[in-house]
């Protein structure tokens, strides 16, 4: 079964240092990933996705992951965290269940800026 | 282009009862799945509808129904509401029939079963 592992359910950065979010995934296919972020009282938002065509992604507001199969993950990083990056952030897999694509989702990881 | 709705946003059930939600699909999408975002969870994929038909379903009971219309919008129904059924209740719209495309989702109904 396919399943991704999201470490750490809050992470505290300093506004403008690194960001890095931490996501492995389990699955005996060539997977498709995403990472989605969630403002309060919201709907989830695509950051970017990995379809196998490069390794590293760039998506929107700056973020970037990159895919390493050997370690199977796909964490998401961002050179220099903002204020306004406060939010839920989610990886997750697609899924084939019969004839549909569902997403399975980590638990998530709040990501908090101190000022 | 029109982004994905949902309506109502927040409603409150007593248990027992049924409930339906409903969903707008992006314009040009012929998908939609259903997910059920527990407080403090990742969504949990429910089922998805393509082209009218449900053409998968994760691990819910059938007390959780949908339906699609012909203008691709959708309705999850569920019936016989439980306490654990307060969630937030989250579509999201897609062009099938190519693996990996992306999902675009709406803002969520808030259900409350008291």
């Amino acid at each position: 079964a396919q399943s991704v592992t999201q470490l750490g359910s809050h992470v505290s950065v300093s506004e403008g240092a690194l960001v890095l979010l931490r996501c492995n995934y389990s699955s005996s296919v060539p997977p498709y990933l995403f990472w989605y972020v969630q403002y309060p009282n919201q709907g989830l938002q695509l950051l970017l996705k990995y379809t196998s065509a490069a390794t590293l992604v760039k998506g929107i507001n700056g973020f970037e992951a990159e895919f390493k199969k050997s370690e199977t993950s796909f964490h998401l990083t961002k050179p220099s965290a903002h204020m306004s990056d406060a939010a839920e952030y989610f990886c997750a897999v697609m899924v084939s269940r019969g004839g549909a694509d569902g997403l399975t989702f980590g638990k998530g990881t709040h990501l908090i800026i101190q000022p | 282009e029109t982004g994905v709705t949902q309506s109502p946003t927040h409603l409150i059930k007593t248990r027992g009862q049924q409930v339906t939600l409903r969903c707008s699909s992006q314009s040009g999408h012929n998908t939609v799945s259903w997910y059920q975002q527990a407080l403090g969870q990742g969504p949990q994929f429910i089922f998805q509808y393509y082209r009218e038909e449900e053409n998968g379903r994760g691990n819910f009971p059938p007390r959780f129904s949908g339906l699609q219309f012909p203008n691709y919008s959708s309705e999850l129904n569920v019936n016989a509401l439980e306490l654990d059924d307060s969630a937030l209740y989250l579509c999201a719209s897609s062009l099938g029939g190519r693996v990996g495309n992306e999902q675009f989702f709406g803002p969520g109904t808030r259900l409350t079963v008291l």
